[in-house]
């Protein structure tokens, strides 16, 4: 089975500029989370989707993020314009998030950097 | 609010010399306590969840235990491949995952 993807791997942008992320959860994975960790911090929470519902979005630092989930499956990250503290690693992780079976699971990332 | 302390903040250990990370935290309602694992330029890696005070759960050379405080991973004749940052997250039921900074284990051979 495969696991939860994310693309780009990395990406480079100059400030001002606009950048997409893409997230592929584990199919039948109703929950889909965003969580970015910059320099030297910790792994923090963006915000979380129950298909295409955003369940909380707490998290998401200012009105230049803007997440979507069309159709309850993939889910976009979109940073516009960029500035050079948004920089750090973006993670994606879903999980089935029922009961006792809410554990997520995680992406490799997307690593962002903005000059 | 919610907290999590992990430390230290890096261990390093010679093949076989057993240890442990602690995580101690605060929430108001643990709905679980996470363990993960992350190597370089990799997403965390699941590892365990418990639930409830008392509760322990084993993999292989790692070991979970909790308590109402705080909770254990404690690690026997660890490998050179068990270096990684270890981390760990609360769940409380009305939030989403609050993560400690992670404790960076290095296994020297």
């Amino acid at each position: 089975e495969a696991g939860v993807t994310q693309f780009p791997s990395h990406s480079v942008i100059e400030k001002g500029q606009t950048v997409t992320l893409r997230c592929d959860p584990i199919s039948g994975h109703d929950n889909l989370y965003w969580y970015r960790r910059v320099m030297g911090k910790e792994i923090k929470f963006l915000l979380h989707f129950v298909k295409e519902s955003k369940q909380d979005e707490s998290g998401m630092p200012n009105n230049r993020f803007l997440a979507e989930r069309t159709g309850g499956t993939y889910s976009t990250l979109k940073v516009q314009p960029a500035e050079l503290e948004d920089s750090g690693v973006y993670f994606c992780a879903s999980s089935q998030g029922s009961g006792t079976n809410n554990e997520q699971f995680f992406g490799p990332g997307t690593r962002l950097t903005v000059l | 609010e919610d907290q999590v302390t992990q430390s230290p903040e890096a261990l390093r250990l010679q093949e076989g010399e057993s240890s442990s990370l602690n995580c101690s935290y605060t929430v108001s309602g643990l709905r679980g306590l996470f363990w993960y694992r992350q190597d370089p330029g990799k997403g965390p890696e699941f590892l365990f969840t418990l639930y409830s005070a008392g509760e322990e759960k084993e993999k292989e050379r790692l070991k979970a235990t909790l308590t109402k405080k705080e909770s254990f991973l404690h690690i026997t004749a660890p490998k050179p491949e068990d270096s990684a940052t270890y981390l760990c997250a609360v769940q409380a039921w009305d939030n989403d995952m609050r993560f400690g900074a992670g404790t960076r284990l290095t296994v020297k051979p």
